[in-house]
């Protein structure tokens, strides 16, 4: 099956400050989403992009489906961006989306 | 409205007690899933309902026994679990399998005494 990575496992930031964070898979895909999990275990939807860019307020994302990665951008960050963020993907053959390992972020204030 | 709503949030059962989890989507999708999530892993695909029927079962045990009895709703019964299978249960559901997106509910967290 699809395998997807994330990177970087684990990021601590300072409030205000701007982060990167990637997703690889390692085959074509019909479906990307990132999404955010609070601490209480809810996935939040932040986008579903199998490619090009969407921008949604301090949070944008971009697919590049040929290259295979896709790359959530998050600016000015605050704490209430604390969480584990997942990148999930739906490969041809499969009728499900795969997740990543995730990347846990922890905004200090 | 986005909102996939699973019940109960919580549930303590006994490994010889028979409980079900319950999940509801009223977005008109006609794919729904169960996921369950171990503490600090990603999600792991458990079933698939697709128009109501089993498509998916990622060899579940079948002390995990799922439902679709209509488009809006999806169970999962269980039965005999086992401490291992305290986790986070996820639902979730979209317009169809492929290429739509999907929307999970906020988790059931068991735990198997």
């Amino acid at each position: 099956g699809i395998q997807v990575e994330q990177s970087p496992p684990d990021l601590i930031l300072q409030e205000g400050a701007n982060s990167t964070l990637r997703c690889n898979f390692s085959d074509s895909v019909n479906n990307l989403q990132w999404f955010h999990q609070n601490p209480w275990g809810q996935l939040i939807n932040l986008f579903y992009i199998p490619s090009g860019t969407k921008q949604n307020g301090r949070l944008s994302a971009t697919t590049v489906a040929t290259e295979r990665y896709s790359l959530l951008y998050i600016s000015s960050s605050q704490t209430t961006d604390s969480g584990v963020y997942f990148c999930a993907v739906v490969d041809g053959s499969a009728r499900q989306l795969t997740f990543g390992s995730g990347t846990q972020l922890t905004v200090l204030p | 409205d986005t909102e996939v709503t699973q019940t109960p949030k919580h549930l303590v059962m006994g490994m010889t007690n028979k409980k079900s989890l319950k999940c509801e989507q009223h977005m008109g999708h006609r794919a729904m899933y169960w996921y369950k999530q171990k503490a600090k892993k990603p999600p792991e695909l458990m079933f698939v309902y697709s128009y109501e029927k089993l498509s998916i079962n990622e060899s579940v045990p079948s002390r995990f026994s799922p439902e679709c009895p209509n488009s809006s709703l999806l169970n999962l019964h269980l039965h005999a679990l086992q401490p291992e299978d305290s986790a986070l249960y996820l639902c979730a559901s979209s317009q169809e399998t492929v290429n739509t997106e999907a929307f999970f509910g906020q988790g059931t967290r068991l735990t198997v005494v």
